[in-house]
């Protein structure tokens, strides 16, 4: 069992859908984070909340949308993706301000794009 | 920068046999460095961690010494099995970096009974 957890497990939607990811952990963790990942491939970073800010964006196409509403919750907003979106999406959770901290992630949402 | 270097997979063995994934890293002070195990159809799990030079980590029979003269972090267990089969992360983490980790590729491990 997880101590960050994803749902839906599972989406497929069309390229003009609108959906959301999320996202939820009760560590007290106030680091987290998107990942995406491509079969055989390791994760990649996309975004990352520290204190329910913003603080890293990988150059990640506006078409995801991240919010992190409080410090347990953290949402993907997805907009007019694209098949090549297709993958494992991940969050994970760390704490933060102290050093050498793993992260904890969550098992995954599989985004299919039609 | 920051990076890890993963020895290429796949790799598969036979039930009880010596187990060594090599990882290998490049960063400028001191890093934490990381192995994760990503199962089928699930997220990464931790596996061990360690946080300074000579420290050894270790979880489930699983080893890994943090080694700064040669910059690697080699995963070792002496007799897998076959649920070990997944694909084991070798990372590193740069507090400064906003606590971003540096994954490497990745090492698919199938263990055969």
């Amino acid at each position: 069992d997880t101590e960050v957890t994803q749902t839906p497990k599972h989406l497929v939607m069309g390229m003009t859908n609108k959906k959301s990811l999320k996202c939820e952990q009760h560590m007290g963790h106030r680091a987290m984070y998107w990942y995406k990942q491509k079969a055989k491939k390791p994760p990649e970073l996309m975004f990352v909340y520290s204190y329910e800010k913003l603080s890293i964006n990988e150059s990640v196409p506006s078409r995801f949308s991240p919010e992190c509403p409080n410090s347990s919750l953290l949402n993907l907003h997805l907009h007019a993706l694209q098949p090549e979106d297709s993958a494992l999406y991940l969050c994970a959770s760390s704490r933060e301000g102290q050093n050498n901290q793993p992260q904890h992630f969550g098992d995954g949402t599989r985004l299919s794009i039609l | 920068g920051n990076s890890v270097t993963q020895m290429e997979g796949p790799v598969t063995l036979s039930e009880e046999a010596f187990l060594t994934i090599n990882c290998t890293y490049t960063a400028t002070g001191y890093p934490s460095l990381f192995w994760y195990v990503q199962y089928p159809g699930e997220g990464l799990q931790l596996l061990l961690k360690a946080t300074k030079a000579d420290d050894k980590g270790s979880n489930k029979g699983f080893e890994a010494t943090y080694r700064k003269e040669t910059t690697s972090f080699h995963l070792e267990k002496g007799s897998v099995q076959v649920s070990d089969s997944a694909v084991y992360f070798c990372a590193l983490l740069k507090t400064n970096t906003g606590n971003q980790f540096y994954f490497g590729t990745g090492t698919s491990l199938t263990v055969i009974p």
